[in-house]
């Protein structure tokens, strides 16, 4: 069974901070991750998405790369503002239509 | 409207009632998913409907009876429900099934059961 593990579950750092979240997961065997974003109250809003034979994606001062062999892949924000502070998802799609989700890491951009 | 809409954002309910949650897209998509988010919890994946048909129940209780009448319009029927119930209920859509297709989601229903 696909497990995805999220660390930190809380990060709070000042502003300007580049700052790095983790994610894991059990199963190599998957078809691409993805990492969201969910402000408080809202659903989700996609922010990258990385197929299984890439290595990263960038969109703007975010960068997120993928270690399919070791189960990991990681969301680096650049120049942390507190337009940032949510909660950062990360998900895996195992299967057709089938997304197993993180629990999440809540960030908190401190002006 | 745009994108994925839900309705309503928030529902209270006790358990002897029956309600149903909405989810519309204005996407032109053909996949739609049902998913809970608990506290503490992962986001779960509920059903998905391709074409309108259910291709995936993911072990879900009886109390929760989806229904998808076109490709545009999700339901989810609920009666007899748990306190154990309460969560964010989130809807998505993509365009298609495959595992290239991204799954765009909306707001959510706040869903409490007292």
């Amino acid at each position: 069974k696909q497990e995805v593990t999220q660390i930190p579950a809380a990060l709070s750092v000042p502003e300007g901070e580049n700052l790095v979240l983790n994610c894991s997961f059990t199963d190599s065997a998957i078809y691409n991750l993805q990492w969201f974003r969910q402000d408080p109250g809202k659903g989700l809003t996609s922010l990258l998405l990385i197929q299984s034979s890439q290595r990263e994606q960038t969109s703007g001062r975010l960068n997120a790369s993928l270690d399919k062999s070791s189960g990991r892949s990681t969301l680096y924000i650049a120049a942390s503002q507190p337009g940032d502070s949510a909660t950062y998802l990360c998900a895996v799609r195992k299967g057709a239509q089938k997304l197993v989700f993180g629990q999440g890491t809540r960030l908190t951009i401190n002006p | 409207e745009t994108g994925v809409t839900q309705t309503p954002r928030h529902l209270v309910m006790g358990m002897t009632n029956k309600k149903s949650l909405k989810c519309e897209q204005h996407l032109g998509h053909n996949a739609m998913y049902w998913y809970k988010q608990s506290a503490k919890k992962p986001l779960e994946l509920m059903f998905v409907y391709s074409l309108e048909e259910r291709v995936e129940n993911n072990s879900v209780p009886s109390r929760f009876s989806p229904e998808c009448p076109n490709s545009s319009h999700l339901f989810l029927h609920l009666h007899t429900l748990q306190p154990e119930d309460s969560a964010l209920y989130l809807c998505a859509s993509s365009q298609g099934r495959g595992p290239s297709y991204e799954q765009y989601f909306g707001p959510g229903t706040r869903l409490t059961v007292t």
